[in-house]
Parts: C-alpha cells; structure tokens; sequence
C-alpha cells in the first residue's frame, strides 16, 4: 500500500515569513495529492490539492510542488500569519480510490 | 449551509460501557467514512461506506462497529471500550472532484473520553 512520509513533525515561523512541508510517497501510481489544514479542536479542511498531470498549484499565499519522478511534493505558505498556525498534513491516492494516505503532520506554530 | 455534524462533541464513558457516536451530513454524498485520531497523529481510517456497501479496513478491531441506515446517517458503535479507545473520532464524506480525486469533508468530531 501507500506509505506518505512528511517533514518536519513540526516548524516555528517568525510571521511574514514562509512555511515550506516536504511529503514523499511510495507509490508510484499515486495521482491524487490534497493538503488538509486542522485547527484545534476541528475536523481536518482541504486547504488545496494537486494531480499529477501538474506541477505547481498556487491559491494566494498557499502553493503545492510535485515532483512526480522524485515522487515528493511540498506545500509553500507565504507570508505566514498567527491564524496559520495548525497541523497540516499531506496525503496522497489514486484520483478513483476513496481512501487517502495521511502524512504524520507537521505541527506550524507561526509567532508573532 | 451543507456539512457534516457530529454528535456529541464530547462524550465521557466507562471502561466496557457501549458507546455510539452520530454523524449525519447535508452533502448528499456517496461516501462516509470514520477515522480515529489520537493526539499529534494522523486520522486513521476504521471503515468507510460506498452508499450502503462497508469496507472494513484490515486492523479495524472487532470491537468497532458500523451502520449506515441511510445516505445521510452514519453510526459508530464501540461495543466494550477500553481506555486505548479514547480519542477523537472523525466522520467525513467526498466526493469526486472534477480532473480526479475524492475531496473529504470532516466533521468537527467527537472527543472520547474512557473512565
């Protein structure tokens, strides 16, 4: 099965700064990759997702690399802020399987 | 607006005493699923519906039941908890995004506490 490993399990930012979560995976065949955003106390939101026919996404402040022959992606946060602060974890799939592969979780603590 | 809800969000037992959670969603969607979350950890899936077909996962522990009565509501029944089941537990349901993927939407969760 698919195995996601994530680095780092957890990263302090200064705000203003950027925030960057390194995931590999191990199956090849994975096409599908979401990155998902847990506030404490909530359930986990997809905050942006990538496929494999593309190696770059950008939605304001967030983006998300994949490196397809690496198998590795990454999730960029620009000009971090305090409400970034959350545990974000990557994930990967087959774009037709129901079940994704969590990553561990990177805890981000963005300070003031 | 559309969700997914979960009852109740924080839910005391005692060690052995059954227990069921509650999800139900707005979304209309195919797919339900319930994870277990324990602290600093990624959700780990326990089974997942495709409309009123379970898939179980493999290391799912007998203890853990399911039950979809329909699109809308999904049931977690612990039989006999014992104080390694205290965690959070989430509900999500996807559906399929338009180039591929199933995008999961959680619930809030249920905090569960084992006395």
């Amino acid at each position: 099965g698919e195995n996601v490993e994530q680095h780092p399990s957890t990263l302090s930012v200064q705000e203003g700064d950027s925030a960057v979560i390194k995931c590999t995976y191990s199956d090849s065949a994975s096409n599908y990759f979401p990155w998902y955003k847990q506030e404490l106390g909530k359930g986990p939101q997809l905050i942006i997702d990538i496929r494999s026919n593309v190696g770059e996404k950008k939605d304001q402040r967030i983006a998300v690399t994949l490196n397809k022959t690496a198998k590795h992606f990454s999730l960029h946060i620009t000009e971090t802020q305090p409400e970034d602060s959350a545990v974000y974890f990557c994930a990967a799939s087959l774009s037709n399987d129901y079940k994704l592969s969590f990553g561990a979780g990177t805890t981000v603590t963005v300070r003031a | 607006d559309a969700m997914v809800i979960q009852n109740p969000r924080y839910q005391v037992t005692q060690f052995g005493k059954p227990v069921t959670l509650s999800c139900s969603q707005t979304l209309n969607h195919n797919v339900m699923y319930w994870y277990q979350q324990k602290s600093s950890q990624a959700p780990k899936l326990l089974f997942h519906y495709y409309d009123k077909d379970f898939n179980n996962e493999a290391d799912t522990p007998d203890n853990f039941q399911s039950r979809r009565p329909n699109t809308s509501f999904c049931f977690l029944d612990i039989r006999s908890p014992g104080l390694g089941d205290a965690a959070m537990y989430l509900c999500a349901t996807s559906s399929p995004r338009a180039g591929g993927g199933y995008e999961q939407y959680f619930g809030p969760g249920t905090r569960l506490t084992v006395t």
